[in-house]
């Protein structure tokens, strides 16, 4: 069955550490991985995907298909960084859209 | 372009009524979706089209939720009749289906409460 898992629900960390949100997936074939994410009261947007191989706002994600995870890390978190952060994998033959989301971890970074 | 759409963006009514959540994708987007959003269970996908078809309504929760898409740009997400834990946020997103990796757009998404 596909399946994402968020372990932590609310991860707290200083401004200035390092912060590293968990995700895991379980998928039968070549998966498709997002990172989305929801500023408060703002809409739930994009933030990268792993197709991309791209740092979006200092974060980065990389695939690891042994470990079957894809977990958001930046350097130095910021302020501006807290949020709802979700992962999401893109599934199924015939179905290329179809978003399956963890159950999200919400960020919180302290002065 | 004012994104993806959804109205109302607040809605309170009494178990037992009739609930209608309504959703404008962006124009262009051949494909749309509804999730549900909790607290317990994260954002759910309900059902999703694709050319104003139904391909996945697996999500759906029981017979008391339907949903349509009577052209390109607009659809509805109906509760009939509504129970207390329908309690959420209903979020509708919109893509453009040209193969994988194409991101969803969301709209600010409807807060239902029902008493």
């Amino acid at each position: 069955a596909q399946r994402v898992t968020q372990p932590e629900k609310l991860l707290s960390v200083f401004k200035g550490a390092p912060v590293e949100l968990k995700c895991n997936y379980s998928y039968s074939g070549s998966p498709e991985l997002f990172w989305y994410v929801q500023y408060s009261r703002q809409r739930l947007q994009l933030l990268l995907r792993h197709i991309s191989r791209e740092s979006i706002k200092g974060f980065t994600a990389d695939l690891n298909k042994g470990e079957t995870s894809f977990h958001l890390k930046k350097p130095f978190a910021q302020e501006e960084d807290s949020a709802m952060y979700y992962c999401a994998l893109s599934g199924g033959r015939g179905a290329t859209n179809k978003l399956i989301f963890g159950t999200g971890t919400l960020l919180a970074v302290q002065p | 372009d004012a994104g993806v759409i959804q109205s109302p963006r607040h809605e309170v009514t009494e178990m037992g009524q009739e609930v209608t959540l309504r959703c404008k994708p962006i124009s262009g987007h051949n494909s749309l979706f509804w999730y549900r959003q909790t607290m317990m269970r994260g954002l759910e996908l309900l059902i999703y089209f694709n050319n104003n078809v139904p391909i996945d309504d697996s999500g759906m929760p029981e017979d008391r939720f339907s949903a349509k898409m009577p052209n390109a740009s607009f659809s509805t997400l109906k509760i009939q009749p509504s129970e207390p834990r329908d309690s959420a946020v209903y979020f509708c997103a919109s893509s453009l289906d040209r193969g994988p990796n194409q991101p969803q757009h969301f709209g600010d998404g409807t807060r239902l409460s029902i008493l």
